[in-house]
């Protein structure tokens, strides 16, 4: 099992440029979440899915959209990055009602973002 | 929303001595309480958990205790060791997990 996989490790990108990043995971985990990472705040929800098809608003939804097209899959991409969302992007996944039954998400290795 | 408050932001201590870090939550719906430690330049991980219906758990040089009345729950190191200095991270989960904003804990030799 790879577990959670996160794509690319580190990308630069200039104002107003798009991008993807990349999530996948091996554990068939039906629910799928984006968080971003910035200093002294801790992890805030971008989006999330709880199966294929499905996906949802989390905290700071705004400039970013996802899909899931498949239960492996959920990417987060960036339609015009802006300097404010420079920072690093973590994608979990984890069964369905893990949150509520008391089981643990599972982190990929993170994507650093800079954001010029 | 759920709200999760977290204190210290920041703390030392001396190798041997004990660490407590304070987690409070706004939603009394919330029934899981996980912490996570997180190493420069690293993922989050899993060190320890709690589920609403307990009231303190234990893992060897690690325990969580929980106050669903007060709505609080702490994280206790004992015998710390410099490994041990990281960012850690509670949260609280009902739908989805809402973190806190992290302690960053030193350890000093």
């Amino acid at each position: 099992n790879a577990g959670v996989t996160q794509t690319p490790k580190f990308q630069v990108l200039k104002t107003g440029q798009s991008m993807t990043l990349q999530c996948a995971q091996d554990m068939n985990h039906e629910y799928m979440s984006w968080y971003r990472q910035d200093p002294g705040m801790g992890l805030r929800l971008i989006h999330y899915s709880v199966g294929a098809g499905i996906t949802d608003q989390g905290e700071v939804p705004n400039g970013y959209n996802v899909s899931r097209s498949t239960t492996e899959d959920f990417p987060l991409r960036l339609l015009s990055a802006a300097p404010s969302q420079t920072s690093v992007y973590f994608c979990a996944s984890s069964y369905w009602g893990a949150a509520s039954g008391g089981e643990t998400q599972y982190f990929g290795p993170g994507t650093r973002l800079l954001v010029l | 929303g759920e709200n999760v408050e977290q204190h210290p932001s920041t703390l030392s201590v001396q190798e041997g001595d004990s660490a407590v870090i304070k987690c409070t939550y706004s939603d009394s719906a919330s029934n899981y309480f996980p912490w996570y430690k997180q190493e420069l330049g690293k993922r989050p991980q899993l060190i320890i958990d709690i589920r609403s219906n307990v009231g303190e758990k234990k893992d060897q040089r690690i325990a969580v205790t929980l106050n669903k009345t007060a709505k609080h729950f702490s994280l206790h190191i004992t015998e710390t060791q410099p490994e041990d200095s990281a960012v850690y991270f509670c949260a609280a989960a009902k739908e989805n997990f809402v973190f806190g904003p992290g302690t960053r804990l030193s350890v000093l030799p």
